[in-house]
């Protein structure tokens, strides 16, 4: 079965400094992997995806994230955090049942960035 | 991509009473699925709401605690009924738009706290 494991709850960073938020998954098929960012009081959006081709994906806001099946993860990173980066991420991948996909969550990684 | 509207943004309940959460969509989509987010965590899918029939539940989630409604492929409801305080939650609104899509899509949520 499908899953996904977030280590680290809470993360904090110096602005300017590497953002890495770390995401490892289990699954039985070669998987669809999701980031999602969500805001305070604010439903989620996202950030970037990898389906199949490159494993290195760049999303929005100078994210980007790889795909490593050898080491089933897909880390999240960006070069340089900045003050409105500070929020909620959430990993995601596909479990397909039922005919269609659904997304399966993993617990979130709060980041925080402080100056 | 689509804009999703949900209703209410925020509600205050009290036990025992029953909230309705409408979600509509700005195009005609094929999936809607219904989330919670309990506090300080993530989000776990309800059901799927399907056009014409009933909703698909997940486990531990029966459709007299949740009843779903979709009457056509702009909206859908979802009714938390017999509140309780644990009932306090976000609840999302999701669609996809295809049965194979990869991509997901979330409205701003529906902050409930029942007194």
């Amino acid at each position: 079965a499908q899953s996904v494991t977030q280590l680290g709850s809470h993360v904090s960073v110096s602005e300017g400094a590497l953002v890495l938020l770390r995401c490892n998954y289990s699954s039985s098929v070669p998987p669809y992997l999701f980031w999602y960012v969500q805001y305070p009081n604010q439903g989620l959006q996202l950030l970037l995806k990898y389906t199949t081709g490159a494993t290195l994906v760049k999303g929005i806001n100078g994210f980007e994230a790889e795909f490593k099946k050898s080491e089933t993860s897909f880390h999240l990173t960006k070069p340089s955090a900045h003050m409105s980066d500070a929020a909620e991420y959430f990993c995601a991948v596909t479990l397909f049942s039922g005919g269609y996909n659904k997304l399966i969550f993993g617990a979130g990684t709060r980041l925080a960035v402080h100056p | 991509s689509a804009v999703i509207s949900q209703k209410p943004s925020r509600d205050i309940c009290q036990r025992g009473t029953s909230l309705t959460i409408q979600c509509q969509v700005d195009s005609q989509v094929t999936m809607m699925f219904w989330y919670r987010q309990q506090p300080g965590q993530s989000l776990t899918l309800i059901a799927t709401a399907n056009q014409g029939s009933e909703a698909t539940y997940e486990s531990g989630f029966v459709i007299d605690k949740f009843p779903i409604s979709r009457p056509n492929l702009t909206f859908s409801t979802l009714t938390v009924s017999n509140m309780s305080p644990e009932d306090s939650s976000i609840y999302l609104c999701s669609i996809r738009t295809g049965f194979m899509e990869t991509e997901a899509f979330f409205g701003q949520g529906t902050r409930l706290t029942v007194v």
